[in-house]
């Protein structure tokens, strides 16, 4: 059974930093691309962030690069977060979610998401 | 980057009901790599479509995608209970993916 638990969230100032981590099990984790959507409270899914499966390509969405950074560690089949400069706005729902490859597949398992709040 | 619109934002049906789900693109999703995502409260999304027309696994035949190049339907033939949620549209053509608005499914 294909797993992604994240981990991570947390409250944090307007200012900080957060690392969230994904753990992932049950399913080939090298072979696949990996993603970041997150969802504010009461709001709609925003993608932030992919790279692929040898982390050859990163994208990020306007809206986080330059404060985010994706990474991976596919010998302990993780993917992480790196959150600088963390914006109130940036409050949500973190979600980890893989597709075979980028672009060209969709989000077929997600995981339950970590909350993060950003308040002083 | 495609902009991806959705309507109506609300649709009130009862169960037994026939759902029509709208998603427009702002430009021709390449190769029609669009997807459909049902997202209950508390819940992470789950894909319901992909490719614009191909269930994905485990999805119920009642369930049904159709549309290409800009303009995309989601349709549910006969609502279940378990079936009012919010649904979101989401193009995978690009490697900037970007998701719809959303469409709430609620109860009449």
């Amino acid at each position: 059974e294909v797993q992604l638990v994240e981990s991570g969230g947390g409250l944090v100032k307007p200012g900080g930093s957060l690392r969230l981590s994904c753990a992932a099990s049950g399913f080939t984790f090298s072979v696949y691309s990996m993603t970041w959507v997150r969802q504010a409270p009461g709001k709609g899914l925003e993608w932030i962030s992919s790279a692929t499966s040898s982390s050859n390509y990163i994208y990020y969405a306007d809206s986080v690069k330059g404060r985010f950074t994706i990474s991976r560690d596919n010998a302990k089949n993780s993917l992480y977060l790196q959150m600088d400069s963390l914006r109130a706005e940036d409050s949500a729902v973190y979600y980890c979610a893989r597709c075979l490859v980028i672009p060209d597949a969709p989000l077929d398992s997600w995981g339950q998401g970590t909350l993060v709040t950003v308040s002083s | 980057e495609v902009v991806l619109t959705q309507s109506p934002g609300i649709l009130s049906l009862s169960p037994g009901e026939r759902a029509t789900l709208s998603c427009t693109a702002s430009q021709s999703v390449r190769r029609n790599y669009l997807a459909w995502y049902q997202q209950k409260p508390g819940q992470a999304p789950r894909l319901l479509i992909s490719g614009a027309s191909s269930r994905a696994t485990g999805i119920p035949d009642r369930f049904s995608g159709s549309g290409s190049g800009t303009d995309f339907t989601l349709t549910i033939s006969r609502l279940e209970p378990e079936d009012f949620a919010v649904y979101y549209c989401q193009q995978y053509g690009t490697s900037l993916f970007t998701f719809g608005p959303g469409t709430k499914v609620d109860f009449k």
